[in-house]
């Protein structure tokens, strides 16, 4: 299995644009998570689908922030518009399920917003 | 508030000595706490899983211990080697939910 796919791996963009990263999970896996890590605040859960259903998106920051799951093996995490604080490695994960099981990261990408 | 603290400090060992790496939680009621590896440029990987009724789980040269009382978990690596340099994160889950939180992290440089 490839593991989990992101793309881009980098993303520069201008402030206001609209950036949009996308992630291909495990196929198999039923939970998918979005997550975001900064040097100042770590790794953080922004959204989590089950069955291609949200079921947490507290994480999120704000409207800005938006992301869909239309099939099991996609899902797309967009920022509409962006701001030089968005500037950040997104993580893409994906599990079997959710609660005690392995979750697996793809690569990451590393957004810059000028 | 709610809060994971790893080590703040990173962590610079010899070769050979055993690595022990700190995980305290505050406000949190975990079902379990994981350990993942993250190595520069990429993402996190999963080392080992502990729930909240268990002491002590092992794996090769991994040990990570839980104590719910302390509301800690502490990771070791033992007969420590240069690749296992990297940064090692906890995590765990509330048993209340499906959230799901990280710590900051504790950098690791094991010095040949």
């Amino acid at each position: 299995d490839a593991g989990v796919i992101q793309s881009p791996r980098h993303e520069v963009t201008e402030m206001g644009q609209e950036v949009t990263l996308r992630c291909k999970p495990i196929s198999g896996h039923n939970s998918l998570f979005w997550y975001r890590q900064t040097m100042m605040r770590g790794l953080e859960l922004l959204i989590y689908f089950n069955n291609n259903v949200p079921i947490d998106d507290s994480g999120m920051p704000e409207d800005r922030f938006s992301a869909k799951m239309p099939n099991a093996s996609f899902s797309t995490l967009k920022i509409q518009p962006s701001e030089p604080r968005d500037s950040a490695v997104y993580f893409c994960a994906s599990s079997l399920r959710t609660g005690t099981d392995t979750q697996y990261f793809g690569p990451g990408t590393r957004l810059t917003v000028l | 508030s709610q809060k994971i603290e790893q080590n703040s400090e990173a962590l610079n060992i010899q070769e050979g000595k055993t690595a022990t790496l700190t995980c305290n939680y505050t406000n949190y009621s975990p079902a379990y706490l994981q350990w993942y590896r993250q190595d520069p440029g990429r993402g996190p990987v999963f080392l080992l899983l502990i729930r909240e009724n268990e002491k002590e789980k092992r794996k090769e040269r991994l040990k990570v211990t839980f104590d719910t009382t302390l509301k800690q978990s502490l990771f070791h690596i033992t007969a420590s080697q240069p690749a296992d340099s990297a940064t090692y994160l906890c995590a765990l889950e509330e048993n209340t939910g499906n959230q799901f939180y990280f710590g900051t992290g504790t950098s690791l440089t094991v010095i040949p």
